[in-house]
């Protein structure tokens, strides 16, 4: 079963606006990573918050993280045609020895 | 690139039929993970190995077993196979035991008819 829960399920935005995706979780973790996903491609790794962690940047990208609402969103500031993917969310759970991945968000950069 | 390859890169085979996709990680990495992703299942955890012993299952029909070599090198074996097992398989690595980035191959995209 899938643990994180990725919102929206698509967006759609233009070349140079910020893209925000969430992912909600139910249990509690030891972090949480971000993965994008080319169409047809694996997964490629983005970015990892540890549950003692907030706030997290790397490059054009920002993750937080509450685990009071057990939720993490992934911003992606001044986006690209070429960040047209999806984004994946997997949690590494405490009592769990799996990570599980959400369903993604299907984001889509219009030039 | 990732440094984990995968083969093959496609597989088409009718129901029935046995399978078995190959996976090596990065060097040095001893963990391996098997990942089943369909249009309506999405990414499904299959299974973890981690230095040769089985560490982590997930949603591995029996139907499916998986097996990691001394030089770390890990196999998936479908049998049996339905149509609904068409999918990408990736077979991801880590350094550690859990918890940590991982690497993933390209994926096989295995079509069964």
């Amino acid at each position: 079963s899938q643990q994180g829960e990725e919102d929206p399920q698509a967006l759609s935005i233009q070349e140079g606006e910020n893209a925000t995706m969430n992912c909600s979780y139910k249990t509690s973790i030891n972090n949480l990573q971000w993965y994008r996903q080319n169409s047809g491609r694996g997964l490629v790794h983005l970015i990892l918050i540890r549950s003692n962690e907030r706030e997290k940047h790397s490059g054009r990208l920002r993750v937080t993280l509450d685990t009071s609402k057990k939720s993490s969103s992934l911003l992606i500031t001044a986006s690209r045609a070429a960040d047209t993917a999806s984004y994946f969310c997997a949690t590494d759970e405490v009592w769990d020895n799996d990570m599980r991945f959400g369903a993604g968000t299907r984001l889509t950069v219009k030039p | 690139d990732s440094g984990v390859t995968q083969t093959p890169k496609h597989l088409i085979t009718a129901t029935g039929q046995r399978v078995t996709l190959r996976c090596s990680p990065r060097s040095g990495d001893l963990s391996v993970y098997w990942y089943q992703q369909s249009l309506d299942q999405g990414l499904q955890f299959l299974i973890q190995y981690y230095n040769g012993e089985e560490r982590a299952k997930g949603n591995i029909l029996e139907r499916f077993s998986a097996q990691q070599f001394p030089d770390l090198h890990s196999e998936l074996n479908l049998s049996s196979l339905e149509l609904g097992d068409s999918a990408l398989y990736f077979c991801a690595s880590s350094s550690r035991q859990g918890g940590d980035e991982q690497y993933f191959g390209p994926g096989t995209r295995l079509t069964v008819t």
